[in-house]
């Protein structure tokens, strides 16, 4: 079945624990991106992959770090979580570039972060 | 720049009503429009979209009319259901972008 995965769907942890989110997609998409979604504010993009080891900033980025080593996998990476990061993450690919009218996003059922 | 306004929710209805959720945008090149859907404890799954003016997108009885001359792109349905509940996103992607750009959601209540 083609799908993008998270992992964990719940996580509590403090303030200062490094912890990483990890997805993994098995569509060969080449296109993989990270979003919060926060009330009122909507989905806000963090950071965006093109391609292998090709990564970008989105709207939000600071406070988070992503890699790209192979096509299937983008974890993101909060080195120092603080608790305004305290929200709920999905990730998502697409075949080509994020979101076009011929390459729709496929998305993670989401990551629930709660930083205390 | 480009941004989506949708309208405020939450919205409930009850069963069999029509609906109607506004989406307006703004845009620098020709962008394609979409309407994402997002059920309880899930992630966002394309609803319907429409890539150039005048064009229709339509899916599980839901439809969206892109309409350049008022920068629109309103949902509609004409008899919801309690399956329908759910938070809806309107969404946007401009020539040449890297991303989609998203409204803040609309939370949809079908009450039996």
């Amino acid at each position: 079945e083609a799908q993008v995965t998270q992992n964990p769907r719940y996580l509590i942890t403090v303030t200062g624990k490094k912890l990483t989110v990890t997805c993994s997609q098995n569509m060969n998409h080449e296109y993989m991106s990270w979003y919060r979604q926060d009330p009122g504010l909507g989905l806000r993009q963090i950071y965006y992959s093109m391609n292998v080891e090709v990564t970008d900033k989105g709207d939000v980025p600071e406070g988070y770090k992503v890699s790209r080593k192979e096509k299937r996998n983008f974890p993101l990476i909060l080195e120092s979580p603080s608790p305004n990061q305290t929200s709920l993450y999905f990730c998502a690919s697409s075949l080509s570039v994020g979101g076009s009218a011929n390459s729709p996003l496929h998305f993670g059922n989401g990551t629930r972060l709660t930083v205390t | 720049g480009n941004s989506v306004t949708q309208m405020e929710g939450p919205v409930t209805l009850s069963e069999e009503a029509f609906l109607t959720i506004n989406c307006t945008y703004t845009a620098t090149g020709y962008p394609s429009l979409f309407w994402y859907v997002q059920y309880p404890g899930e992630g966002l799954q394309l609803l319907l979209k429409a890539t150039k003016a005048d064009d229709k997108g339509s899916n599980k009885g839901f439809e969206a009319t892109y309409r350049k001359e008022t920068t629109s792109f309103h949902l509609e349905k004409g008899s919801v259901q309690v399956s329908d509940s759910a938070v809806y996103f309107c969404a946007l992607s401009d020539t040449g972008a890297n991303n989609l750009f998203f409204g803040t959601g609309t939370r949809l209540t079908v009450i039996p």
